[in-house]
């Protein structure tokens, strides 16, 4: 079974600039979430899909993020104009909210990204 | 809102000492995770917990969920290097509700 796909694993941007990141989840898995790891700190929940709609956006800075689930499968999280406090690991998971455990997360590998 | 806190934050043991780590959380919660993250890794899920006072086992691993439901430890017994890592609770209010991650416990080994 393939895992969570992320895309790109690196990316150096300078401040003010957009940058986007792309995420394929398990097949089958209806739920994705997307979060941001700072160096040091647990995974913080951004935003959570349930296949196309928005389960969860409450902590996600929506004047600059904004994230897209248009067909249910694959993501897009967006951040424009990127601060200096957005260096971080983004990290995409999926979950199969009728699997046994109920909710557990696949992670991928992330994308880490560095605000110059 | 709802808070994990996990402690310590960082333990550094010498190999075959043992490890815990220890969450809680601010509420009441529905069931209880543990994942590990390697270094330069991703979150790994170990274990899942939803009854109170429930006890798991994982070779040398023993995970706890408290009788109200507000804390859980991880007991690593004889740790070895390859458990080095950051272990990470995550509580959820309900079962339809979002996971919160603690601030997770960095354990080093030293050989």
């Amino acid at each position: 079974e393939a895992g969570v796909a992320q895309s790109p694993r690196y990316k150096i941007i300078e401040k003010r600039q957009s940058v986007a990141f792309w995420c394929n989840p398990i097949s089958g898995h209806a739920t994705l979430y997307w979060y941001q790891q700072i160096l040091g700190q647990g995974p913080k929940l951004l935003i959570q899909f349930q296949n196309n709609g928005v389960v969860d956006d409450s902590q996600l800075p929506k004047d600059r993020f904004s994230a897209e689930r248009l067909k249910g499968v694959d993501s897009t999280l967006k951040i424009q104009p990127a601060k200096l406090e957005d260096s971080a690991v983004y990290l995409c998971a999926s979950s199969h909210p009728w699997g046994k455990p109920k909710n557990i997360q696949y992670f991928g590998a992330g994308t880490r990204l560095s605000v110059l | 809102g709802q808070q994990v806190m996990q402690i310590p934050q960082y333990q550094h043991v010498q190999e075959g000492e043992d490890f815990t780590t220890y969450c809680n959380s601010s509420t009441t919660l529905s069931n209880i995770q543990w994942y590990k993250q390697r270094p330069g890794g991703h979150p790994v899920f170990l274990i899942q917990l939803v009854k109170s006072g429930e006890v798991k086992k994982q070779k040398r691993l023993t995970f706890q969920f408290g009788e109200a439901k507000k804390n859980s430890s991880l007991h690593i017994t004889a740790t070895q290097t390859t458990d080095v890592g950051t272990y990470f609770c995550a509580g959820m209010k309900t079962s339809y509700d979002k996971v919160i991650f603690g601030p997770g416990t960095s354990l080093s080994v030293i050989p």
